[in-house]
C-alpha cells in the first residue's frame, strides 16, 4: 500500500485566499484524522471521521475551517479565508478503526499564508 | 481530560550513548493506549510502538526499549547505543477507549545524536 497520501506537499498562498488540502487514506481504514502542527501548539487534532462521518470536530479552530469526507478514499480540509496564523504543517492520518489501533500519517502539507 | 507531558524538550548525546526519553500521562479512563512516534528531519510521523493499559510488560525491539509503569503513569523510551540516524523529534501519545482512536500528543522531545 502507498500509505496515506496528502496533496499538495507545500502550499503558499496570500491572506484571504481559499486553501484546500487533500488526503487519500489507506485503503480499508475506517478512521481518518486531520492534525495541525505548529511550534507554539504542537500537534493538535482538528477533526476525526469514522466511516466517513465526522465524529469530533471540537478541534477545528473556527468557522473558517471545514472538512469533508465524501467517500472512504478521499477527504478535504478547507480554509476560507486563510490568515497568516493558519501557517502550519497539516497532517492527515488513518487507522483501521478498531479501538485505539495506531494511526498512520501522511507526509503532511506545509501551508504558508503570507 | 487526557494529557501527555514530555518534560525534556531537547536532549543532546554523543553517538553510542544510551538515552531515555520520558513520558508522563494523565487519564481518567481505566482502558487506554500509549504510543510513541518518531518525526525525523524529513517531517513525516513514523509509528514506533503501541501499548494498552492492561499490559505493563516492558518491550524491546533491537536498540529500542519501552518501560511502562502504571504506578507512576509513565511510558519511557530508551535508545541503547544511539546513532546519528536516531536524531529526530519523538512524540508520546495517548488515546482513551471512550475517545475512539483520537490521539493526544505530548510536546515532543528533540533528540540530537552527535558523531
Amino acid at each position: 500500500d502507498a500509505g496515506v497520501i496528502q496533496s499538495p506537499r507545500h502550499e503558499v498562498t496570500e491572506m484571504g485566499q481559499e486553501v484546500t488540502l487533500r488526503c487519500k487514506p489507506i485503503s480499508g481504514h475506517n478512521s481518518l484524522f486531520w492534525y495541525r502542527q505548529t511550534m507554539m501548539r504542537g500537534l493538535e487534532l482538528l477533526i476525526y471521521f469514522n466511516n466517513n462521518v465526522p465524529i469530533d470536530d471540537s478541534g477545528m479552530p473556527e468557522d473558517r475551517f471545514s472538512a469533508k469526507m465524501p467517500n472512504a478514499s478521499f477527504s478535504t480540509l478547507k480554509i476560507q479565508p486563510s490568515e497568516p496564523r493558519d501557517s502550519a504543517v497539516y497532517f492527515c492520518a488513518s487507522s483501521p478503526g478498531a479501538i485505539s489501533t495506531e494511526a498512520f500519517f501522511g507526509q503532511g502539507t506545509r501551508l504558508t499564508v503570507v | 481530560a487526557q494529557k501527555v507531558t514530555q518534560a525534556q524538550t531537547e536532549i543532546s548525546v554523543v553517538e553510542k550513548e544510551d538515552v531515555t526519553l520520558d513520558c508522563v500521562y494523565e487519564t481518567r479512563d481505566t482502558t487506554y493506549y500509549l504510543f510513541w512516534y518518531k518525526q525525523p528531519p524529513s517531517g513525516e510521523l513514523v509509528f514506533l510502538i503501541r501499548r494498552n493499559s492492561f499490559d505493563e510488560q516492558n518491550e524491546i525491539s533491537g536498540r529500542y526499549s519501552w518501560n511502562f509503569q502504571k504506578s507512576t503513569s509513565s511510558f519511557n523510551f530508551t535508545i541503547t547505543a544511539s546513532q546519528v540516524v536516531d536524531s529526530a523529534v519523538y512524540f508520546c501519545a495517548l488515546s482513551e477507549r471512550n475517545a475512539g482512536n483520537m490521539l493526544t500528543f505530548g510536546g515532543g522531545t528533540r533528540l540530537m545524536v552527535k558523531p
